[in-house]
């Protein structure tokens, strides 16, 4: 079976610092990965998404993560925080084979940005 | 253009109460799907459907929570004699074609609160 743990339910870094949120996939097949983010009373926006072409993927806002087949991660990372980054973040894979695009969630990371 | 759009934002009701949630997909989107987000459960997949069939309904926690799409557009979920544990935020998802590599495009939700 298929799951996603995200590790932190919350993470606080200073305006301009670092974020890393951390993700773990635990999968049968080759995944697809993807991250989401969540603002306050929206919808969720596609961050990026890995699908088994390059390791290291780039989305939006600056955001990137690389895959580790080896340490079944997917960590998310952003060189410098912004306060438009304060969301509620979502790891989460999809089967690739036989796909339906059902996603499973991780039970997602708050990101608070302190100026 | 337009989004995902879902109606009601917010919906009261009381224990024992049936309701209604819809969600309008994009224009030209065949696939579409429903997730339940609640605090204790976090982000869970309920049913997808491509087209008006749902090949998988594996999500819905109950035989009181049903779904339907016609035309290959909106979509109803219906929770017949609603319970306190199913107040939660229901997303609505929808994507061009249903599968990994296309983008589910999700709308704001509605919360659902029973009383």
């Amino acid at each position: 079976a298929q799951s996603v743990t995200q590790l932190g339910s919350h993470v606080s870094v200073s305006e301009g610092a670092l974020v890393l949120l951390r993700c773990n996939y635990s999968s049968s097949v080759p995944p697809y990965l993807f991250w989401y983010v969540q603002y306050p009373n929206q919808g969720l926006q596609l961050l990026l998404k890995y699908t088994s072409a390059a390791t290291l993927v780039k989305g939006i806002n600056g955001f990137e993560a690389e895959f580790k087949k080896s340490e079944t991660s997917f960590h998310l990372t952003k060189p410098s925080a912004h306060m438009s980054d304060a969301a509620e973040y979502f790891c989460a894979v999809s089967l690739g084979s036989g796909n339906t695009g059902k996603l499973i969630f991780g039970q997602g990371t708050t990101l608070q940005v302190k100026p | 253009g337009a989004g995902v759009s879902q109606s009601p934002s917010n919906k009261v009701t009381e224990k024992g109460k049936d309701v209604e949630l819809r969600c309008d997909p994009i224009s030209g989107h065949t696939a579409l799907y429903w997730y339940r987000q609640s605090l204790g459960q976090g982000l869970e997949f309920l049913i997808y459907f491509q087209g008006n069939s749902a090949p998988d309904k594996s999500g819905l926690p109950s035989d009181r929570f049903s779904a339907e799409r016609t035309g290959g557009s909106v979509s109803t979920l219906t929770i017949q004699r609603t319970q306190q544990e199913d107040s939660a935020v229901y997303l609505c998802a929808s994507s061009l074609v249903a599968g990994v590599s296309y983008e589910q495009y999700f709308g704001p939700g509605t919360r659902l609160t029973v009383t």
